[in-house]
């Protein structure tokens, strides 16, 4: 099984909402990884989580937080977004080789 | 940091046609190299890869040649069909001391096979 998962698929949010993106794998990787996709761009690294730490925060704004309640599991916490921060959020796992799953298009009105 | 270039943005071949993605990496420290395709509204889908080790690797109609010396790394399609249109990545890789791997994409390449 070399599959990564997230919910939802779609996600519409106001800038007072709270939401939560969610991520899983099952294929025993110690490293989970959030990235952010703007379109037409490269994925650009937001948080490494190593062993269930977090290992990497790309200067990321308190509005994301990152969260791995277990080995298979990654969420993302967002709290007064802004419309810029629209995008596709992908999740990822590793050994060596990063493992995209399919992300979550969120819209912030 | 690492910085990676990747050329061309846009190709355009003919179904048949071979395909070719050039990327330059900046960092030594980078020792794997993976390609991504990735469809619209989908996530990044890993197609080939190479360790720093390697020359050259071949999976069927795709085939990756790294030149480590000039830091050079490039993707090379054969037989293009029209179910290869995507945007293409190439990526360069380090360990992270505390675990992971912090990939660096290029700015990805459209590939658009007509028929």
């Amino acid at each position: 099984d070399t599959e990564v998962t997230q919910t939802p698929k779609h996600l519409v949010m106001g800038m007072t909402n709270k939401k939560s993106l969610k991520c899983e794998q099952h294929m025993g990787h110690r490293a989970m990884y959030w990235y952010k996709q703007k379109a037409k761009k490269p994925p650009e690294l937001m948080f490494v989580y190593s062993y269930e730490k977090l290992s990497i925060n790309e200067s990321v704004p308190s509005r994301f937080s990152p969260e791995c309640p277990n080995s298979s599991l990654l969420n993302l916490h967002l709290h007064a977004l802004q419309p810029e921060d629209s995008a596709l959020y992908l999740c990822a796992s590793s050994q060596v080789t990063l493992f995209f799953g399919p992300g979550t298009r969120l819209t912030v009105l | 940091g690492e910085n990676v270039e990747q050329h061309p943005s846009t190709l355009s071949v003919q179904e048949g046609d071979s395909a070719v993605i050039k990327c330059t990496y900046s960092d030594s420290a980078s020792n794997y190299f993976p390609w991504y395709k990735q469809e619209l509204g989908k996530g990044p889908q890993l197609i080939i890869d190479i360790r720093s080790n390697v020359g050259e690797k071949k999976d069927q109609r795709i085939a990756v040649t790294l030149n480590k010396t000039a830091k050079h790394f490039s993707l090379h399609i054969t037989e293009t069909q029209p179910e290869d249109s995507a945007v293409y990545f190439c990526a360069a890789s380090r360990e992270l001391t505390g675990g992971g791997n912090k990939l660096t994409f290029g700015t990805g390449t459209q590939l658009k096979v007509e028929l």
